[in-house]
């Protein structure tokens, strides 16, 4: 089976940039989550989607920060303007969203952006 | 507040030389507690999940136990490869995660 896949797994922007990062999960997996994680620390979560609705997006800066997860499939995440702070590695998971609480999250690789 | 603490934050260990990790939380009426492996430059690689207290889980030299108010990854006679971070994580609201800031292991030959 295959995992769940991100794309790019780098990019370097000048602040300011915008950026985007795609993420496909598990097939068949309805529930979708975005991660920021900082090096160091735990990954935070930035929002979930349910199928193609969301769930939960209290932690998503949304002066900068977008998501979207048309047809309930893949998902984009969008950061315009980048910031300095917004360097981190971020993270694509997904659950099959049959439990709820206790579904477990399976994660991508991660994309690395540095923002100079 | 809702919380995660990990200890200690870096183990370093000779090959064989048993030790264990330490999870605690403070959530309110837990609902299961994960751990999570996490390699440089990868994304975090599930291993257990607990939901009661006194479960415990095996996998290869890794054991996962859990109590009221803490869990513990007993790591026996680990090997080089066995070094990582790892992360516990416990569900709070509906399924959102919270991770701790993990422990990074290094096992030395």
């Amino acid at each position: 089976e295959a995992g769940v896949a991100q794309s790019p797994r780098y990019k370097i922007i000048e602040k300011r940039q915008s950026v985007a990062f795609w993420c496909n999960p598990i097939s068949g997996h309805a529930t979708l989550y975005w991660y920021q994680q900082i090096l160091g620390q735990g990954p935070k979560l930035l929002i979930q989607f349910q199928n193609n609705g969301v769930v939960d997006d209290s932690q998503l800066p949304k002066d900068r920060f977008s998501a979207e997860r048309l047809k309930g499939v893949d998902s984009t995440l969008k950061i315009q303007p980048a910031k300095l702070e917004d360097s981190a590695v971020y993270l694509c998971a997904s659950s099959d969203g049959t439990v709820g609480y206790s579904d477990t999250q399976y994660f991508g690789p991660g994309t690395r952006l540095t923002v100079l | 507040e809702d919380q995660v603490t990990q200890s200690p934050e870096a183990l370093r260990l000779q090959e064989g030389e048993s030790s264990s990790l330490n999870c605690s939380y403070t959530v309110s009426g837990l609902r299961g507690l994960f751990w999570y492996r996490q390699d440089p430059g990868k994304g975090p690689e599930f291993l257990f999940t607990l939901y009661s207290a006194g479960e415990e889980k095996e996998k290869e030299r890794l054991k996962a136990t859990l109590t009221k108010k803490e869990s513990f990854l007993h790591i026996t006679a680990p090997k080089p490869e066995d070094s990582a971070t790892y992360l516990c994580a416990v569900p709070y609201n509906t399924d959102k995660l919270i991770f701790g800031t993990g422990t990074r292991l290094q096992v030395f030959p």
